[in-house]
């Protein structure tokens, strides 16, 4: 595709339920990163894929959440027993070089917007 | 700790004034800089990179090693740049430290 595409664009969740929200980057694209934006805060780091490889998840914040690249091109962030604290933006990004872009940077997507009640 | 500090949430600014947005980092290592800006109901998207030195639709941003600052300015305000604008950090292995970003309003 043409850009980054995220869904579902909104998900209102009650607390306990599992989530699960797609990112299908750009068609060729090495890197894939998730991004958590809190209301009012900059995107915080989660998790990096480059292909199918999961190389660094050291921004998860708990055992609740987890993502997968299972063919190195769509990925999905899936969140168990949510809590209220979950509720933000979850961004997606991908990149064609491995690394954080270097002179081009990231495309991101357009976000899913989590609530959690 | 790789950190970026905007130390400004809000800055309004008249039509044709300067408008200078402050951005300042803590890092180790010789720091790559970007800017991103988020416009209204749109994604967040690359403005610009230290690296490349370049100038997008106005802005440019020097990179002051000495103040580790990466402040990003325009001589005259123009309504469209009202957005919201986050100053970003590539370190670590592959990850990106934002800002927190600050709302930039442009008043007619």
């Amino acid at each position: 595709g043409a850009g980054v595409s995220q869904s579902p664009r909104y998900k209102v969740a009650k607390r306990g339920q599992d989530v699960a929200l797609r990112c299908d980057p750009i068609s060729g694209h090495v890197s894939l990163f998730w991004y958590q934006q809190a209301l009012g805060q900059g995107p915080e780091f989660l998790t990096y894929f480059q292909n199918e490889a999961q190389l660094d998840k050291s921004g998860l914040p708990s055992d609740r959440f987890f993502a997968e690249r299972p063919e190195g091109s769509v990925s999905t962030l899936k969140i168990q027993r949510t809590q209220q604290e979950d509720s933000a933006v979850y961004l997606c990004a991908s990149s064609p070089l491995s690394g954080t872009g270097g002179d081009y940077g990231y495309t991101f997507g357009s976000g899913t917007r989590l609530t959690v009640v | 700790a790789q950190r970026v500090t905007q130390p400004e949430k809000l800055l309004s600014v008249f039509k044709g004034a300067p408008v200078e947005l402050k951005c300042n980092y803590s890092y180790s290592g010789s720091p790559e800089l970007f800017w991103y800006v988020q416009y209204s109901r749109q994604r967040l998207q690359l403005l610009l990179r230290h690296i490349s030195r370049e100038s997008i639709k106005g802005f440019t941003a020097d990179l002051n090693k000495g103040e580790t600052s990466f402040h990003l300015k325009k001589p005259f305000a123009q309504e469209e740049d009202s957005a919201m604008y986050y100053c970003a950090l590539p370190g670590g292995y592959q990850k990106v430290t934002f800002g927190i970003g600050t709302k930039l309003q442009v008043i007619p």
